[in-house]
């Protein structure tokens, strides 16, 4: 039973331009959340977080969308770098502090 | 900012043999930490909530006596993988969690079993 799920396991963005991730969850009990990076073999790096009180965060060149009615969130990135390829991961948390993540979107910024 | 270190980065073993994987906060007290497991290509799979003083928390199809957790002190937890087996062969990552630092992982272990 997959609670956070993200639909699209790839994307390749031009660099400069915005690269948006998408992430659904299904269980209305979550209300954090947050996004990775991740490359292989490393532990998940944290850009951005967001809690169920707003709808926005932004933080530099990242921004966190939250729809509570669609259970759905996005991470927008722009302009996009070739830095920026990776894994993104979005990841829940609820009533405990159980982080549960998605099933990640490999970004590729190209020249 | 938080660190939190995790030991051995890689290690291989043999079939039916124990590997330990430590996982330090350096500068903060974590009471809860949480062990995680990924698959190549795939998400990271919460398999058990770390609680110093007490018994691990094993999510739903996680081996306990497969996978001992120790919480031994406030800045260290211990995953054993004990008779490993091929099938264990993955990447594992604990992450501790604190009021002032929020979520900090480790940098991951990567365990082949042959």
């Amino acid at each position: 039973d997959q609670q956070v799920k993200q639909n699209s396991p790839s994307l390749s963005v031009q660099e400069g331009r915005i690269s948006i991730l998408n992430c659904d969850y299904t269980n209305s009990m979550f209300d954090y959340f947050l996004w990775y990076k991740k490359y292989p073999a490393e532990g998940p790096t944290f850009l951005i977080s967001i809690s169920s009180i707003k709808d926005k965060n932004e933080d530099g060149r990242f921004t966190v969308f939250l729809n509570k009615s669609a259970k759905h969130l996005s991470l927008h990135i722009v302009p996009s770098q070739p830095g920026d390829s990776a894994v993104y991961f979005c990841a829940a948390s609820g009533n405990t502090d159980k982080l549960i993540f998605g099933t990640g979107t490999r970004l590729q910024v190209f020249p | 900012g938080a660190v939190v270190s995790q030991h051995p980065s890689r290690v291989i073993c043999k079939s039916g043999t124990s590997v330990k994987i430590e996982c330090r906060s350096l500068d903060f007290q974590a009471t809860t930490m949480f062990w995680y497991r990924q698959f190549p290509k795939q998400s990271l799979m919460l398999m058990a909530t770390s609680n110093e003083g007490s018994k691990a928390t094993y999510e739903q199809g996680v081996e306990k006596d497969k996978f001992l957790i120790n919480h031994a002190s406030l800045t260290l937890s211990t995953l054993t993988v004990t008779s490993a087996h091929p099938e264990d062969s993955s990447f594992y990552i604990c992450s501790a969690v604190n009021s002032a630092y929020g979520y900090t992982f480790g940098s991951g272990t990567r365990l082949t079993v042959v």
